[in-house]
């Protein structure tokens, strides 16, 4: 079946800090990938997405390859604020076949001045 | 643009007592829906999902039960609330043919 597997943390990191949260994954076919925050006391929200290999998903400073090779979905970051402090989730979608999104774990990052 | 309600935001209920959570959908038709629960230091738990009026799948064999009345609503009930059934309820909606999924601002569900 399909699953993620992401690093779970918690993981502390000081403001500046380069920060990479790995992500791998088993899927039948193509799926489409996704990192999604969860800030305190929120849902989630989409941080970005990969539909196909060696596409790089990026937002807010956030990047992510999509690696068929590898079946990875790193998220990096060269330098994390302190408003950056979430829980952060991979997650993938096969295409064209489950309706369901599955996740990894979730990794709570916290980001101290 | 389409938005994702979920209410109430916490909820405090006794052990037996019976639960209802709503999800409505606004901007879209005919969108795919889930019930996931997030508990404390674990990750998300797919619940429910539904791809039309009156069809549920259920992936997890539990006391709760999903229901969708109309297109865009979804409920998560229970007749008789467990303690074990405490944590972070979140709603979600997709597209058919688009692939990521965008959530609502959850419920906090404690059974005391």
């Amino acid at each position: 079946g399909n699953s993620v597997t992401q690093m779970e943390g918690p993981v502390t990191l000081s403001e500046e800090a380069f920060l990479t949260i790995n992500c791998t994954y088993t899927a039948t076919g193509y799926p489409s990938l996704f990192w999604y925050v969860q800030y305190p006391g929120e849902g989630l929200q989409l941080l970005l997405k990969a539909t196909k290999a060696d596409d790089k998903g990026s937002n807010k400073g956030f990047e992510a390859t999509y690696r068929k090779e590898t079946t990875s979905f790193h998220l990096e970051k060269g330098s994390v604020q302190v408003s950056d402090s979430a829980v952060y989730f991979c997650a993938l979608r096969t295409q064209g076949g489950s309706e369901k999104l599955v996740f990894g774990k979730g990794m709570k990052l916290t980001v101290n001045p | 643009s389409q938005t994702i309600h979920q209410w109430p935001a916490t909820l405090v209920q006794p052990v037996g007592s019976p639960l209802s959570l709503e999800c409505t959908v606004e901007g879209t038709s005919n969108p795919n829906l889930y019930w996931y629960r997030q508990a404390a230091g674990r990750g998300l738990q797919l619940l429910f999902y539904s791809v039309g009026i009156g069809q549920i799948s259920s992936e997890v064999p539990q006391n709760l039960s999903a229901s969708r009345p109309q297109d865009r609503q979804f409920i998560l009930s229970s007749k008789k609330l467990l303690l074990s059934d405490s944590g972070f309820y979140l709603c979600a909606w997709s597209h058919r043919v688009r692939t990521e999924a965008f959530f609502g601002q959850g419920t906090r569900l404690t059974v005391v």
